[in-house]
């Protein structure tokens, strides 16, 4: 069965980074990209970016580039985004994604002082 | 690539037929001969989750009420008789080219 386990709920204060993680388990990591997908509260989805683990390529959503890194250790199966400096405006839901058909639970980010 | 849903709310009664339409700004048929065109449905406090891939093919364990068509730029989804487990939002989505963009999102309520 094909899973992505999200790491838990995260509290944190702006200006303070973060690295937020999802598993994937059930299929062979390196053949799917895996995608981050931010949900604002009440909001629609954005895709943030797309990172191929074999190779580690990455590709960001304008919108996100120089906001955020992504990356993907392959040898645990675990792709990562990561912030260096959090804003009260990265207050959301994250999800990661196998492709386009398995997501994650979601980890919800709270930046707040 | 811009994905637009119309309608952004929908209310139907159960066992009635509703339809969703997403439009794209841009062709989403690929020189290799698929079309990356993807449904989704989030319910409340969920995780999106697959209905639709490639325009017309359902994704394992939806029921068969659930349809989907269209080609180029214009597509549909079809839920032939509304049930009360549809409630939620539907998303339309490409990935033909990065960046991977979501239409706005329709919310479908029972009435």
């Amino acid at each position: 069965e094909v899973q992505l386990v999200q790491s838990g709920a995260e509290v944190k204060k702006p200006g303070e980074s973060l690295k937020i993680s999802c598993k994937g388990s059930g299929y062979n990591f390196t053949s799917h990209w895996i995608g981050w997908v931010r949900q604002m509260p009440g909001k629609g989805l954005e895709c943030m970016g797309i990172i191929y683990p074999g190779d580690s390529d990455t590709r960001y959503s304008p919108s996100f580039q120089g906001q955020v890194t992504i990356s993907a250790d392959k040898s645990i199966s675990t792709a990562y985004l990561q912030w260096s400096s959090l804003k009260a405006s990265d207050t959301a839901m994250y999800y990661c994604a196998r492709g386009v058909d398995h997501w994650g639970q979601g980890t919800l980010v709270t930046v707040s002082s | 690539i811009v994905m637009t849903q119309t309608p952004l709310s929908l209310s139907v009664t159960p066992g009635q037929p509703a339809s969703i339409s997403c439009k794209s700004s841009q062709s989403l048929l690929h020189s290799d001969g698929k079309t990356y065109l993807y449904w989704y449905l989030q319910k409340a406090g969920q995780s999106p989750q697959l209905l639709i891939y490639e325009v017309s093919n359902r994704f394992s364990g939806v029921p068969d009420r659930f349809s989907g068509s269209g080609s180029g730029t214009d597509f549909t989804l079809k839920i032939s008789r509304v049930e009360a487990e549809d409630v939620g939002v539907y998303y339309c989505m490409q990935c033909i080219q990065p960046p991977i963009t979501f239409g706005q999102g329709t919310r479908l309520e029972i009435k």
